[in-house]
């Protein structure tokens, strides 16, 4: 069973339009971060989330993106208005500590049309 | 920001050894060490802190040289399992007092008959 899961698997929406992408993790961890990925690109950090708020964020995310953990399980990434070049695909990582080791979900495919 | 990996590229034969290299312009105090396969989400392999340890997994082992700022990946007697993209994270704390984890570009294995 994996350590967490995400939601959807694959997501096709209208540019300007605002998508959520879901992760869960299967047991309690302090440690939430998403990446995303550009096909046959680098995995590239976007957020981390510690204690219920964003601890670090790279340049990518700007104000089009946030997160929250709305009922404390579920890790939501919400993009505003999404742009062609935010087709991606998004994975969630958990961990249990600020340096353990990293669980990645499956991924979400974005694909903005 | 990002760590540099080398090569970019590798193709091996059935049982021959590789070295994937990866340093960083940053003071680093961990090095995360991953694998992705094609279509799927990367898979924790080893972490190193800083101390210039060594850690082995099988036939796959990574060294850390904190001074130069440098890991090592090294792959011996190489299976067909082995391919994939293999990704460092350097792990430092930013100015802002928080840990970060940022990815290198990657390096692609592939092992053939």
């Amino acid at each position: 069973e994996p350590e967490v899961t995400q939601t959807p698997s694959h997501q096709v929406t209208q540019m300007g339009q605002e998508v959520i992408l879901r992760c869960v993790p299967i047991s309690n961890h302090l440690y939430f971060y998403w990446y995303r990925q550009i096909l046959g690109q680098k995995v590239e950090f976007l957020v981390s989330f510690y204690n219920n708020e964003i601890s670090e964020k790279s340049e990518i995310f700007d104000d089009q993106f946030s997160v929250e953990r709305p009922d404390g399980s579920n890790f939501t990434l919400k993009i505003r208005s999404t742009k062609l070049e935010d087709s991606a695909m998004y994975f969630c990582a958990i961990g249990t500590s600020y340096n353990s080791p990293l669980h990645f979900g499956n991924g979400t495919r974005l694909t903005v049309t | 920001q990002q760590p540099v990996q080398s090569p970019q590229a590798v193709i091996l034969r059935e049982g021959e050894d590789a070295v994937i290299n990866c340093s960083s312009s940053k003071a680093l105090y961990s090095v995360h060490w991953y694998r992705q396969k094609h279509g799927e989400a990367p898979v924790f392999l080893m972490i190193l802190l800083k101390g210039g340890e060594q850690k082995g997994h099988e036939k796959i082992s990574a060294s850390f040289n904190e001074k130069k700022q440098q890991s090592s990946l090294y792959l011996t007697a190489s299976q067909l399992s082995y391919s994939g993209t293999y990704f460092c994270g350097t792990g430092f704390w930013s100015g802002a007092g928080s840990y970060q984890l940022t990815f290198g570009k990657g390096t692609k294995l592939s092992v053939i008959p």
